[in-house]
């Protein structure tokens, strides 16, 4: 089984809507992370999580919510999805000071 | 925030032939990594080197933190080692280049 996994994989909304990605791991890590790719680009990071009572904006955190559910769970929500939100996103963990581990990536589609 | 810059922006490679990729950033760092993005999307880490050398199969990859500068070695590359190729540095948080496109022709 992956150690971090990602829900859905694909999703396809319109705009205005409501959409949660969803993250898990299994690595037992404090640190989750959840980064946004555009095509041609690296990932930048929109909200970082230190621990389950610690939550931080990353540098594109605008259009954007967390939940840190428990240690292993961190979902990231659009409140209302806009057509400049269409790209791949990837959750990560990490211990500290520690290689970050990715999920598979969930490709979002706004229409 | 620390700015990653990665050399050259792409890179295109006949089989079996080496290559170097560059990493230069900003600041000091406390972490370092390569990762490669495969054609479906997917990253996998290569390397965690805040500094010195590693060798993994037919990849290394030397980090000199006081001078700021990371490369990624390919030797004798083969058509699976296409994708692109990010580095990132860790203050408390992963900065990314925008990464090394790297084709390798059959």
């Amino acid at each position: 089984d992956a150690d971090v996994t990602q829900t859905p994989r694909n999703r396809i909304t319109k705009t205005g809507k409501r959409i949660m990605l969803e993250c898990s791991q299994t690595k037992g890590h404090d640190r989750m992370y959840w980064y946004r790719q555009d095509p041609g680009l690296g990932l930048r990071l929109i909200y970082y999580s230190f621990d389950v009572k610690d939550i931080n904006k990353g540098e594109i955190s605008d259009g954007y919510s967390v939940s840190r559910q428990a240690q292993a769970k961190f979902s990231l929500s659009l409140e209302s999805a806009i057509p400049n939100q269409t790209a791949l996103y990837f959750c990560a963990t990490s211990g500290t000071q520690e290689t970050q581990y990715f999920g598979p990536g969930t490709r979002l589609l706004v229409l | 925030g620390i700015q990653v810059e990665q050399s050259p922006p792409d890179l295109i490679l006949q089989e079996g032939a080496n290559s170097t990729l560059r990493c230069n950033f900003s600041d000091s760092v406390n972490n370092l990594q390569w990762f490669h993005q495969n054609p479906w999307g997917q990253l996998i880490n290569l390397f965690y080197i805040p500094s010195g050398t590693k060798q993994n199969g037919r990849l290394s990859a030397t980090t000199v933190a006081t001078e700021r500068y990371s490369l990624l070695y390919i030797s004798s590359s083969q058509t699976t080692d296409s994708g692109v190729y990010f580095c990132a540095v860790d203050d408390y948080k992963l900065s990314f280049g925008a990464g090394t496109t790297v084709t390798v022709r059959a």
